[in-house]
């Protein structure tokens, strides 16, 4: 059974950057037949997929034209997990941020979810 | 990106009732959209996958149909543990994008 473990600070100040991890048990960040994705979901945007990572030979990555500029998503395969940077946030990325494995597009697998705020 | 609209944004409903949720795409993608289930406080659960495909343990008054841009969820006999939100999601493109959601509601 695959089991997600997020963690990172729940409060970010404007313009600085968002960074979580997400720690992956009963599966591999390697896999060649799972994707690992952030979610994000606040009453304003409702649910939105922000990105994946994912290993198809080689390592590739996926992002939300929303963010594309700002994000980064990168697997570390040492410690078997994967994480979020998003850059120069607002108050309006202030969500409730979720990682998912997807296997390999519907999510089947997802973190408890981690509550961040963007306020000074 | 491919809008996902989903209706009705609240339904509302009793036990043992037959209920439709409908989600319909700006552009075809094919089968590949997925639903989910999720209650307050919690994370969403993928109820089923590539239109029509039950997720093993889901049970089987869920279920799901459609194809190209029109796709619908239906509960056939709504249970008390059914009342939550419900999402479509679609996975065709190299992006991935959500409905609005549908609270399910006495």
């Amino acid at each position: 059974q695959v089991q997600l473990q997020q963690s990172g600070p729940g409060l970010v100040k404007p313009s600085q950057t968002l960074s979580l991890t997400c720690a992956i048990s009963g599966d591999s960040v390697s896999s060649n037949s799972a994707a690992w994705n952030w979610i994000r979901q606040s009453p304003s945007r409702g649910i939105e997929w922000l990105g994946r990572t994912y290993y198809r030979s080689k390592w590739k990555n996926d992002y939300a034209v929303s963010v594309k500029s700002r994000i980064t998503i990168n697997p570390d395969m040492s410690k078997n997990l994967f994480s979020l940077r998003l850059t120069s946030v607002t108050p309006e990325d202030t969500a409730v941020y979720y990682c998912a494995r997807g296997s390999p597009r519907e999510l089947t697998d997802w973190g408890r979810g981690t509550p961040v705020t963007v306020s000074s | 990106d491919i809008q996902m609209t989903q209706f009705p944004s609240t339904l509302s409903a009793s036990v043992g009732d037959r209920v439709t949720i409908t989600c319909r795409a700006s552009q075809s993608i094919s089968s590949w959209l997925a639903w989910y289930q999720q209650k307050a406080g919690k994370v969403p659960n993928l109820l089923i996958y590539k239109a029509s495909s039950l997720k093993s343990g889901v049970p089987s008054r869920f279920s799901g149909s459609g194809s190209g841009t029109e796709f619908t969820l239906t509960i056939s006999s709504l249970q008390p543990n059914d009342f939550a939100t419900y999402y479509c999601q679609q996975y065709d493109s190299y992006s991935v994008t959500f409905g609005q959601g549908t609270k399910v509601e006495f």
